[in-house]
This record gives structure tokens, C-alpha cells and sequence, in this order.
């Protein structure tokens, strides 16, 4: 039974498209997180929810947008795609925003062409 | 300089090794400290995680904290094929709900 599951596991699309990445999670957990990382590892935070409410949203572009329906799932939407957003996209969990132990998911590979 | 730095290898052991995995970090105000192992084309898993300086065990790993010297250390004892895949390190203060983490070492174990 996956604790943190994400589709599509991979994504090519052409510049310019829309395109969407869910995430659901079983744990019951409050707190849900998207992550970029890039060719050369580095997991970068984008957005923090809890309880369905933005607690975080860094530097990202405002093509991304992230939209949680329930505190269960947290889906990420990209606009206008280009080719620098090629990387996987990486849902998490954590129990609350105090806690620090997080789970993630399987990660989605986008590619850009 | 990168708040948390991590050799990014890849550390190449033989099987039955013991394998020390490091982490470097300059803020100060990091009291807590996880390790994660992600194997290829996988999502990051918790391994470790610890509180301030001392150590922590759990089987065949050992997470060390030296808060003095802002050094913390992933032990590996008789290591395994399995065992290859890449570690994080990651920090957080008591202040954030984000932690920051390291770009990873990749270790590799052959037979």
C-alpha cells in the first residue's frame, strides 16, 4: 500500500503545453510539500501546504500553481511549460509542519522537448 | 557557499566495508538532522534522523552530530550491494518548516 503516490511517474510534452502532476497521500498527514530536483540532484522546495492552506510558496514561477483539494492530496499544474522545467517533481508528506520526517513520493520525471 | 555541502562522489567500496558518509553545514541554528537514501529513479527515504549533537544507531547505521564543528556523518557498517544508492543530508532549524538539504552522495557497494 503506497504511503505517498504521484502520476503521471513520466511526462514528455512540448514547450508551450499545460500540463498537471497529482499527488495523494495515506499517511493522514497534515503537511504536504512539492519538490524540484534537478540534473544535478539538488531537491529544491516549491510549496508547502498544511491543511490544505499555503504555508510556502518560494521563488517559483507563477506558472506553477498548486492546488489542494483535501488534505490528502496536493496537485501541481504547470503553465506554458519550458525547457528549463525538465527535472522530477517530487511530493511529500510530514506528519504537521513541526514535524521534520518526511515521505515521498516516487517522483514524476517531466521532460520538456 | 551552499548551506549544507556534500561530496557528491560516488564512493565506490567493497562489499563488507565500513562507509563513512559526511556532511558539512554553516548554519548554526540546524538542531535537527536527517539522512535520506534514494536509490536510482526512486523518491528520497528517510533513514535517520537525530536531534543535536551525539549519536543515534539503528542496525548496521550509525548517524553522528558534532554541532562544535557543524559536522554530521553517516556510518555504514558491513555494507551491502543493497546498500548502493545515494544518502542526503538534511538540516533544519527549530525556526523553519522547510529543512535544506544536501545534494547527495552516490555510494556504490560491489561484490
Amino acid at each position: 500500500d503506497t504511503a505517498v503516490s504521484q502520476t503521471p511517474k513520466y511526462l514528455v510534452t512540448q514547450m508551450g503545453n499545460d500540463k498537471s502532476i497529482k499527488c495523494e497521500q495515506n499517511l493522514g498527514h497534515d503537511t504536504m510539500y512539492w519538490y524540484k530536483q534537478d540534473s544535478k540532484k539538488f531537491l529544491k522546495i516549491m510549496f508547502s501546504y498544511n491543511n490544505k492552506e499555503l504555508i510556502i510558496n518560494e521563488t517559483v514561477p507563477n506558472r506553477f500553481s498548486p492546488k489542494s483539494p483535501d488534505k490528502a492530496h496536493l496537485n501541481l499544474h504547470i503553465n506554458s511549460l519550458e525547457l528549463g522545467d525538465s527535472a522530477v517533481y517530487f511530493c511529500a508528506s510530514s506528519q504537521d509542519l513541526v514535524n521534520y520526517e518526511q515521505y515521498f513520493g516516487p517522483g514524476t520525471r517531466l521532460t520538456v522537448t | 557557499q551552499k548551506e549544507v555541502e556534500q561530496d557528491p562522489g560516488p564512493l565506490s567500496v567493497p562489499e563488507g566495508a565500513i562507509v563513512s558518509l559526511n556532511c558539512t553545514y554553516s548554519n548554526s541554528a540546524f538542531q535537527y538532522f536527517m539522512w535520506y537514501r534514494q536509490y536510482s529513479r526512486k523518491g528520497p527515504e528517510l533513514l535517520m534522523y537525530t536531534y543535536s549533537s551525539g549519536n543515534k544507531e539503528d542496525g548496521r547505521f550509525t548517524a553522528q552530530v558534532d554541532k562544535s564543528s557543524k559536522y554530521i556523518s553517516l556510518f555504514i557498517r558491513d555494507s551491502q550491494p543493497s546498500d548502493s544508492a545515494t544518502y542526503l543530508c538534511a538540516c533544519n532549524s527549530g525556526g523553519s518548516y522547510i529543512p535544506t538539504f544536501g545534494r547527495g552522495t552516490s555510494l556504490i557497494v560491489h561484490p
